[in-house]
């Protein structure tokens, strides 16, 4: 079945470091691809998305492409802030399926 | 816009009763889902609800179901209660059913079972 592998957690970096978090998936066919993040006591937030190979998706400074060759999508962000301290969620979706898969979340720390 | 509104945020209910939640979606859309987080199992989906309609359902048991009105909004019932349901129970909207369309979640429902 579908599964989304990403790196182990937690991880901790200092203010303005360059941050990578790992995402590798297995999945049928050509599936969208998702990061999510989740700060303390709150729901999900779509941070960043991609449909197709190649695609890059990014915002707030955050980043991610999908590489199908290596079935990957892994988060980058050139300089990190205390405010990105959050549990990071990639998912994909599958075409014709209606749930969202997720990989375990990887914690980050950001220390000042 | 108003976005995905769950209710109650928190819940503590004891072994062997049942509860509901609620879920509204954002306006317009009509597929809803519902997933359960906990510590152990990471997110795990529930059900999907389009246009009143159950599509998908992920593999839990039958204590777990769930509805959609008309007007999209969703509850979601767990009946006699386990301590393993404590959770918190996320639910999600999107637009269509279309894969590119990425679900915009609440806040969730935080569910003791004591």
């Amino acid at each position: 079945g579908d599964s989304v592998t990403q790196m182990e957690g937690p991880v901790t970096l200092s203010e303005e470091a360059f941050l990578t978090i790992n995402c590798t998936y297995t999945a049928t066919g050509y599936p969208s691809l998702f990061w999510y993040v989740q700060y303390p006591g709150e729901g999900l937030q779509l941070l960043l998305k991609a449909t197709k190979a190649d695609d890059k998706g990014s915002n707030k400074g955050f980043e991610a492409t999908y590489r199908k060759e290596t079935t990957s999508f892994h988060l980058e962000k050139g300089s990190v802030q205390v405010s990105d301290s959050a549990v990071y969620f990639c998912a994909l979706r599958r075409e014709g399926a209606q749930k969202l898969v997720f990989g375990q979340g990887t914690r980050l720390t950001i220390n000042p | 816009k108003a976005g995905v509104t769950q209710t109650p945020r928190y819940l503590i209910k004891t072994r062997g009763q049942q509860v509901t939640l609620s879920c509204s979606p954002i306006s317009g859309h009509r597929s809803v889902s519902w997933y359960q987080q906990t510590p152990g199992q990471g997110l795990q989906f529930l059900f999907e609800y389009f246009s009143e309609t159950q599509r998908n359902k992920g593999n839990f048991p039958g204590r777990f179901s769930g509805r959609q009105f008309s007007n999209s909004r969703s509850e979601m019932n767990v009946s006699t209660l386990e301590l393993g349901d404590s959770a918190l129970y996320l639910c999600a909207s999107s637009l269509d059913r279309d894969r590119g369309n990425g679900y915009t979640f609440g806040s969730g429902t935080r569910l003791t079972v004591v």
